[in-house]
């Protein structure tokens, strides 16, 4: 039931383009994508619904394939701030998180 | 607070113990989320309650954990007879969304549950 991450980890460097994708095994309502730092919660980026609306970040951008049950997080000209672990969370009925992609950009 | 509350930050407990974790929503949040995190995988879907509802509970490992919100807001989640497998980050987290998954969830800092 918990939906599939890759790639498990990515090394960037500042300014360089990242793509993480998500997949289910199950039609989705919706996919959630979170950032989590260290040691700290997990913080929202973005929602995708069914129908294509999102709700998020403005510095990043996914895309929700339903037919496929896939999403995928775009991460543009990167930043240092955008190391952390990310996870896609998938909504039926209740939340099931993938088990993250570790993110490092590097200077 | 304007956040997700959770108590305590720690916790430290000898095997076989009873524990109690506390979460205190955001206000107005009909939605709750209870999660365990184990070292370096996703957060893993523990409970889930609508109001004071327990909605879905499948994700609870064994009928040692236990979780309530009685009046629909703070929520208690409670482990018995402690094992070591228990340890793990509990987290929680809040949401406007009324079922639907078209909503954020905001979590918690978590509770770090160590048995020894």
């Amino acid at each position: 039931q918990q939906p599939v991450q890759s790639p498990q980890a990515v090394i960037l460097r500042e300014g360089e383009d990242a793509v993480i994708n998500c997949s289910s095994s199950k039609a989705l309502y919706s996919v959630h994508w979170y950032r989590q730092k260290h040691g700290e919660a997990p913080v929202f980026l973005m929602i995708l619904l069914k129908g294509g609306e999102q709700k998020g970040h403005e510095k990043i951008s996914a895309s929700f394939n339903e037919k496929k049950q896939q999403s995928s997080l775009y991460l543009t000209a990167s930043q240092l701030s955008y190391s952390g672990t990310y996870f896609c969370g998938t909504f039926f009925g209740d939340m099931r998180f993938g088990a993250g992609t570790r993110l490092t950009v590097k200077p | 607070g304007a956040g997700v509350s959770q108590s305590p930050r720690y916790k430290v407990a000898k095997r076989g113990q009873d524990v109690a974790l506390r979460c205190d929503p955001i206000s107005g949040h009909v939605s709750l989320f209870w999660y365990q995190q184990a070292l370096g995988q996703g957060p893993e879907f523990l409970t889930y309650f609508q109001n004071e509802a327990q909605l879905d509970k499948s994700g609870l490992p064994s009928d040692r954990f236990f979780a309530e919100r009685p009046e629909g807001s703070v929520s208690t989640l409670k482990i018995q007879r402690t094992q070591q497998e228990d340890s793990a980050v509990y987290l929680c987290a809040s949401s406007l969304d009324p079922g639907s998954g078209n909503q954020p969830q905001h979590f918690g800092d978590g509770t770090r549950l160590s048995i020894l």
